[in-house]
C-alpha cells in the first residue's frame, strides 16, 4: 500500500535560519500533497498545498516543492520564528478518498 | 464561518464500554472523515463519509463504525473498547469536487482507555 516516509523527525534551527522538511511517498497515483502544522492539543492545520501538475508553490514565508519523477515533495521555512514551533506533517492523497499521512517533524524555533 | 467543531473534548472510558464521538463538518463541506491520532505520530485514517455512506475505510477492526446524517454531521462509534484505543480522534471535512482536495480538522476528542 501507500507509504509515506517524512524527515527529519525533530529540527531545531535558529530564529531567523530556515527549515526545510522532507517527505517522499510510494504511491506514482498520488496527486495532491499537502502540508499541515499541528500545536499542542489542537488538530492539524492546513498550512499549504500542492498538486501533480505544478512544482514549487509559495505562501509567504512557507513554500513547498514537488518532484513527481523521484516522489517526493518538500516545506521550506524562511525567516523562521519562534511561533513556528510546531509539529508538522505531510500529508499524500491518491485519489482513493484517504490521506495517508508522515510520522510528523518536531520544529523547534531557539530564539 | 464556523469551522469543524467535535464533541465532546475529553473522554474517559473503561475497557469493554462503547463510546460515540460526534463531528460537524466546516460550512458548506458535505464529507466527512475520521482519524484516529495515537501520541507522536500521524494521523491514520479510519473511514471518510459522504452522501451518508461509508465509501472508504482504513485498516480498523468493525468494532470502528460510523454514521453521517442528511445535515452532513457524523459519529465515530467504537465498541467494547481496549488500552490501545486511547488516542485523539480527528475528524475532518472536505467538499466533494474533483478538483478540490482540501481536508479541514476540527480539534480532536481526546479518548483516554483506562
Amino acid at each position: 500500500g501507500e507509504n509515506v516516509e517524512q524527515h527529519p523527525s525533530t529540527l531545531s534551527v535558529q530564529e531567523g535560519d530556515s527549515a526545510v522538511i522532507k517527505c517522499t511517498y510510494s504511491d506514482s497515483a498520488s496527486n495532491y500533497f499537502p502540508w499541515y502544522k499541528q500545536e499542542l492539543g489542537k488538530g492539524p492545520q492546513l498550512i499549504i498545498d500542492i498538486r501533480s501538475n505544478v512544482g514549487e508553490k509559495k505562501d509567504q514565508r512557507i513554500a513547498v516543492t514537488l518532484n513527481k519523477t523521484a516522489k517526493h515533495f518538500s516545506l521550506h521555512i524562511t525567516e523562521t520564528q519562534p511561533e513556528d514551533s510546531a509539529v508538522y506533517f505531510c500529508a499524500v492523497f491518491s485519489g482513493t478518498y484517504k490521506y495517508i499521512f508522515g510520522t510528523g517533524t518536531r520544529l523547534k524555533v531557539l530564539a | 464561518d464556523a469551522g469543524v467543531t467535535q464533541s465532546p473534548t475529553h473522554l474517559i472510558k473503561t475497557r469493554g464500554q462503547q463510546v460515540t464521538l460526534r463531528c460537524s463538518p466546516k460550512s458548506g463541506h458535505d464529507t466527512v472523515s475520521w482519524y484516529q491520532q495515537a501520541l507522536g505520530q500521524g494521523p491514520q485514517f479510519i473511514f471518510q463519509y459522504y452522501e451518508e455512506e461509508e465509501r472508504q475505510r482504513g485498516n480498523f477492526p468493525d468494532r470502528f463504525s460510523g454514521h453521517q446524517f442528511p445535515n452532513y454531521s457524523s459519529e465515530l462509534n467504537v465498541n467494547a473498547l481496549l488500552l490501545g484505543d486511547s488516542a485523539l480522534y480527528l475528524c475532518a471535512s472536505s467538499f466533494e469536487n474533483r478538483d478540490l482536495y482540501e481536508q479541514y480538522f476540527g480539534p480532536g476528542t481526546r479518548l483516554t482507555v483506562t
